[in-house]
């Protein structure tokens, strides 16, 4: 399977642990993002990466939130001391770089998501 | 800040029929795109229709349309010919056009739950 692939698909923590998601992305895409999705709404915006570079945060992320892409090919998302308010699907998408003057067709190819469950 | 919104939660038609999604959004852009992707149930979710803003021609992808309004900023999605492997969570979304270095994410809605009855 060459899609975007997250791992784990389904995690259950307490309140107060650490959580870590990792998301191997399309092996060409260099544009990486994550997403959350809470239950019965659309995505929203968690951060980005251009190969390893970190180039934008959303206000989403908060300090107890971190993502890395140390080589430019996986990623990893971290959430510690979670809170229940953390509960959500969090996703991952890449996109390729396209182009000179066609910087890709905008397409994102999404994950299965990782399902984050705090009791 | 783009916003996009879907005014309709769920939809419900019998298989065979045609629905219409809606879909606006606002923004201060003259050049976007604009995509309806579709969320299966506990399946990844998968682009059904593209469309360029500065592209007049409404887009379509086989079953798929759309009609795309940019005065009205409103961008709904039609499904000839319903199929049950149609039932999923349906998104709009928009994306601003590219920059050097720029996320170029994708904003989307709320979503509308489609189910196709048999």
């Amino acid at each position: 399977d060459t899609g975007v692939s997250q791992n784990p698909r389904h995690k259950i923590t307490k309140r107060g642990q650490n959580v870590t998601f990792r998301c191997d992305p399309i092996s060409e895409h260099n544009r990486l993002y994550w997403y959350r999705q809470t239950l019965g709404q659309g995505p929203e915006f968690l951060t980005y990466f251009q190969n390893e570079a970190q180039l934008e945060k959303s206000r989403l992320l908060s300090d107890r939130f971190s993502a890395e892409r140390p080589k430019g090919s996986f990623s990893t998302l971290e959430i510690q001391r979670t809170e229940q308010g953390d509960s959500a699907m969090y996703l991952c998408a890449s996109r390729d770089p396209g182009v000179a003057g066609a910087p890709g067709t905008g397409e994102l190819f999404f994950g299965e998501g990782s399902r984050l469950t705090v009791l | 800040a783009q916003t996009v919104t879907q005014s309709q939660p769920e939809m419900s038609v019998q298989e065979a029929e045609t629905v219409t999604l809606s879909c606006t959004y606002d923004t201060s852009e003259n050049n976007y795109y604009l995509f309806w992707y579709k969320q299966p149930p506990s399946r990844q979710m998968i682009l059904v229709i593209r469309q360029e803003a500065y592209k007049q021609q409404n887009a379509t992808e086989n079953r798929f349309s759309v009609n795309f309004q940019k005065a009205a900023k409103s961008f709904s999605l039609k499904i000839s010919d319903s199929q049950l492997g149609d039932t999923a969570m349906y998104f709009c979304a928009f994306m601003k056009p590219f920059i050097i270095q720029g996320a170029q994410k994708l904003v989307f809605g709320q979503g509308t739950r489609l189910t196709i009855n048999p």
